[in-house]
């Protein structure tokens, strides 16, 4: 199985902070990685698709990069709708592998 | 509008069965291929199992193969989830997804609200 790394677990940002998060695969997925925004007792949304497109009606703030093992989700100014859970997946290989996950807070 | 609701959770014992269903609309489910996830309390995504467009491929998560059985009925727009030999660990939130066709590199574009299945004697 593939396996997703993604750090910081967490991260204390403000409003208009650059935030960046990484997300390691255990083998070469090209860019098969997915990043998706979970808000609390909500279904996660998609996000980023194929490492660096950005996903229709996601506002431009956030970017997606890499290829191979080594990807980034950045936003680039931190708004208050941005503060959520986000994971990185991978859709290279079946089982379908999941980060744990990066807490964005104040 | 893509829409995905599931339905079926609730409390059931160890050892126990449920049926989870999905109802889409606002798209040909026939063309997509489908997914189910969970999400335990506190804890990151979990795939469980796919289904291509025609039940032709079936791939399962270690943790549930022969004891979940993915499923789905094109013409009645419905994906089922059939979990048998239910334990606690099995406990979370379930979610029935769609796999993107194409250029997104089967990213997960639509997702439905998730249902609950507790596991608990």
């Amino acid at each position: 199985d593939i396996q997703m790394t993604q750090s910081p677990s967490s991260v204390s940002a403000s409003v208009g902070d650059r935030v960046t998060i990484t997300c390691r695969a255990s083998q070469d997925i090209a860019t098969w990685l997915s990043w998706y925004q979970q808000k609390p007792g909500r279904a996660p949304q998609l996000v980023i698709f194929a490492a660096s497109s950005l996903e229709s009606g996601v506002p431009s703030r956030f970017s997606g990069s890499g290829s191979g093992t080594d990807f980034t989700l950045t936003i680039s100014s931190l708004q208050p709708e941005d503060f959520a859970t986000y994971y990185c997946q991978q859709a290279k290989s079946f089982p379908r592998t999941f980060g744990g996950g990066t807490k964005v807070e104040i | 509008e893509v829409q995905l609701m599931e339905s079926g959770g609730g409390l059931v014992k160890p050892g126990g069965s449920l049926r989870l269903s999905c109802a889409a609309s606002g798209f040909t489910l026939g063309s997509y291929t489908m997914t189910w996830l969970r999400q335990a309390p506190g804890k990151s995504l979990e795939w469980i199992a796919s289904i291509n467009s025609r039940s032709t491929y079936i791939y399962y998560t270690d943790s549930v193969r022969g004891r979940f059985t993915i499923s789905r009925d094109n013409a009645k727009n419905s994906l089922f989830l059939q979990m048998d030999s239910l334990r606690v660990e099995d406990m979370a939130v379930y979610y029935c997804a769609r796999d993107s066709s194409g250029y997104k590199m089967a990213a997960i574009d639509y997702w439905g609200q998730g249902t609950l299945v507790t596991v608990s004697s």
